[in-house]
């Protein structure tokens, strides 16, 4: 699976919008584009996915760039219980195997 | 309904010991999977079952590490002779179906700590 950059650390402060960045420039066709997070002493859990149009669910929304090479998580109010870990992951159309985890983005909401 | 589970929550073990942990995933999710994740990393891939086949066991460490899966539900990660490097939380993850965009659901993990 292609790699993901992410950057380390990311402040916001509690009820503004947040754009997470990822980027992937080796991203394949076939790759769709999953974000996790991993809030303190849980296991990751889903947030949202795309392969190449704009997405929105209750928790995000995943805006992906015309190109596919970059996207951005959007959380649009931060709370304090969003303060975790997001992983960006690509993931191969037709493979229903693993997850491959970099090292994501640690998020800090201040109050 | 209810989400995936695992057990012990946290195991303390004597370098040498065996140890076993324990999945249930969700009811009726064919895929399962088991990660590794040291302190302040990403999870780290193990192993994956579809049913009770082990599909890809090209992640485990070392052949201390076994898995199974006999009924295609509960799975269970044996650790043999324990050493300090195994020290990690140990993640299961189950997933309903076998295209690629269906999202993994994750349990608690299992703290392990080997002295």
């Amino acid at each position: 699976d292609a790699k993901t950059t992410q950057p380390n650390s990311m402040e916001s402060n509690e009820e503004e919008p947040v754009h997470l960045p990822c980027n992937h420039s080796t991203i394949s066709g076939t790759d769709y584009i999953h974000w996790y997070r991993q809030l303190p002493s849980q296991g990751p859990e889903y947030v949202i996915h795309g392969l190449t149009s704009n997405v929105n669910n209750r928790m995000a929304s995943l805006a992906i760039a015309e190109d596919r090479k970059s996207s951005t998580l959007i959380l649009h109010r931060a709370t304090l219980r969003d303060a975790a870990v997001y992983y960006c992951i690509l993931k191969r159309t037709g493979s229903a195997r693993q997850l491959t985890f970099g090292s994501g983005t640690q998020l800090t909401v201040l109050p | 309904g209810a989400g995936v589970s695992q057990s012990p929550r946290y195991k303390v073990a004597k370098r040498g010991q065996d140890v076993a942990l324990r999945c249930d995933p969700i009811s009726g999710h064919v895929s399962l999977f088991w990660y590794q994740q040291a302190l302040g990393q990403g999870p780290e891939f193990l192993t994956y079952f579809q049913n009770e086949a082990q599909l890809d066991k090209s992640g485990l460490p070392s052949d201390r590490f076994f898995a199974e899966r006999p009924e295609g539900s509960v799975s269970t990660l044996k650790i043999q002779r324990t050493q300090q490097e195994d020290s990690a939380v140990y993640l299961c993850a189950s997933s309903l179906a076998r295209v690629s965009s269906y999202e993994q659901y994750f349990g608690p993990g299992t703290r392990l700590t080997v002295t």
